[in-house]
């Protein structure tokens, strides 16, 4: 079944506290991206990637990092977690190319919240 | 003048309504245009892409306007299970997508 996996689903913590939110794709997809959404504000991206080895900051990255190692997976990591990070994330692929480009597929979400 | 505009709603709407929804964008280089559905605290999901000739997929129907750039996303016949928010999505460059704020709608019955 072709999917987004992202774990965990729920992670409480605290301030300062080093963490890895995982993602990743089986559809061989070259795009790969991280949003934030929050109440009012939207989905905002905070960082995408067009293939293994290439990321770029979206709208708000400030806080976060991210590596493409491998073209399935691409992990979010907050070094330095900060209550302002407590937030929905959700990670998404597409494919570049054929009649499913930028066809957005998302995982089922990350529920974040930092103490 | 943010990227892509929604009216946030709600819009209230009984079973059996049609009713619309308008998206406009700000990029006139953007070149790929979508409605995503998000259930509540849930992920969006494609509902369907926007052609230039405009498209229907059974009781939605989607319009692109080029020229005063926006799309368009129609629903007829209500159903209580269209309640959800409805995101539009424009890609700009070949790849880059924004996401519109959402237009929250409520079939009751």
């Amino acid at each position: 079944e072709a999917q987004v996996t992202q774990n965990p689903r729920y992670l409480i913590t605290v301030t300062g506290k080093k963490l890895t939110v995982t993602c990743s794709q089986n559809m061989n997809h070259e795009y790969m991206s991280w949003y934030r959404q929050d109440p009012g504000l939207g989905l905002r991206q905070i960082y995408y990637s067009m293939n293994v080895e290439v990321t770029d900051k979206g709208d708000v990255p400030e806080g976060y990092k991210v590596s493409r190692k491998e073209k399935r997976n691409f992990p979010l990591i907050l070094e330095s977690p900060s209550p302002n990070q407590t937030s929905l994330y959700f990670c998404a692929s597409s494919t570049l190319s054929g009649a499913s480009t930028n066809t957005q597929y998302f995982g089922p979400g990350t529920r974040l919240t930092v103490l | 003048r943010k990227e892509v505009e929604q009216d946030p709603g709600p819009f209230n709407v009984p079973e059996g309504a049609t009713v619309a929804f308008n998206c406009t964008y700000s990029n006139s280089a953007s070149q790929s245009f979508f409605w995503y559905r998000q259930d509540c605290r849930k992920e969006p999901k494609l509902l369907m892409s926007v052609y230039s000739s405009g498209n229907e997929d059974g009781r939605f129907t989607a319009q692109l306007n080029r020229a005063s750039q926006y799309i368009s996303l129609l629903i007829r016949d209500s159903k209580l299970s269209d309640s959800a928010t409805y995101l539009c999505v424009v890609t700009r460059g070949s790849y880059i997508p924004t996401f519109g704020r959402g237009t929250s709608l409520i079939v009751h019955p």
